[in-house]
C-alpha cells in the first residue's frame, strides 16, 4: 500500500485558516486521497476525498498537487470543534469494502 | 446525513460474561464493519459484512462473532469477555462499489472488562 506522511501535530488559532499537509510520493494513478478526522472520544468522521482535481465541501477543501505526490486539507476558519486527529489515507478503487488503515495522523490543536 | 448508531457509549462487564454490541445504520449500506481501536495500535478490523447473513473475518476475529440478520443491523458478540478485550469498539458502514468508498462511523462503545 502506498504510504502517507503527515506532521505529528499542528497548532492554530480560532477563526484562522489551517493547512494540513500530507505527502504521498508513491501514490499510484488509481489511488484516491481520503481525509478522515477523529474528535476526542468520538468515532472517525469522513471529511473529504479526491483523485486529481481540487475538491470543496461544507467541511473543508482538498488541494491536490499537480503531480499528486502531496495534498493539503484546508479548514477555512478553524473553530474549537475542529481540534481532532486528522488522517490522510490513500485508497485504490478495488479497496472499497475493505478496512481503513489509519496512520498516526496529525493532531490539530485550536486555541481561542 | 448518514447516521450510524451504537447501542451503548460506555459498557462495563465482568470477565466471562457474554457481551452484545449493536450497530444500526439508516442509509441502506451494503457493507458494515466492526473495528477496535487501542492506543498505539490504531484501528483494527474484527469482522465485516457485505450483505445480510454474510460475514468475513478481519485481522483479529478471535474471541468475537458477528450477526447480520437485517441489512441495517450488525451485531458484535464477545462470547466470553476477557480483560484484553477492554477497548473502544467502532462500527462503520459504506455502500458497495469502488466509487463509493466512504465509511461512516458510529460514536463508538468504550468497553471495560473487569
Amino acid at each position: 500500500d502506498a504510504k502517507t506522511t503527515q506532521p505529528n501535530s499542528m497548532e492554530s488559532n480560532e477563526e484562522e485558516p489551517v493547512h494540513l499537509p500530507c505527502n504521498h510520493s508513491t501514490i499510484s494513478g488509481t489511488d484516491y486521497i481520503h481525509w478522515y478526522r477523529q474528535l476526542p472520544s468520538q468515532g472517525p468522521e469522513y471529511v473529504i476525498h479526491g483523485l486529481t482535481s481540487n475538491v470543496n465541501n461544507r467541511m473543508a477543501s482538498l488541494a491536490i498537487a499537480e503531480d499528486r505526490k502531496s495534498s493539503t486539507l484546508i479548514l477555512h476558519r478553524a473553530t474549537l470543534r475542529d481540534a481532532a486527529v486528522y488522517y490522510c489515507i490513500l485508497r485504490d478503487s478495488f479497496q472499497a469494502g475493505t478496512a481503513l488503515i489509519f496512520g498516526k495522523g496529525t493532531t490539530l490543536s485550536v486555541s481561542s | 446525513d448518514v447516521k450510524v448508531t451504537q447501542s451503548s457509549r460506555y459498557l462495563v462487564k465482568r470477565t466471562g460474561e457474554k457481551v452484545f454490541l449493536e450497530c444500526v445504520q439508516d442509509m441502506d449500506h451494503e457493507n458494515m464493519f466492526w473495528y477496535r481501536q487501542d492506543p498505539g495500535l490504531g484501528l483494527r478490523l474484527i469482522y465485516f459484512s457485505y450483505d445480510v447473513k454474510m460475514k468475513e473475518k478481519g485481522d483479529i476475529p478471535e474471541g468475537y462473532s458477528v450477526s447480520r440478520e437485517k441489512k441495517e443491523r450488525f451485531s458484535l458478540i464477545l462470547e466470553s469477555a476477557s480483560t484484553n478485550q477492554t477497548s473502544m469498539y467502532l462500527c462503520a458502514s459504506s455502500f458497495a462499489g469502488p466509487s463509493t468508498d466512504t465509511q461512516y462511523f458510529g460514536p463508538g462503545t468504550r468497553l471495560t472488562v473487569l
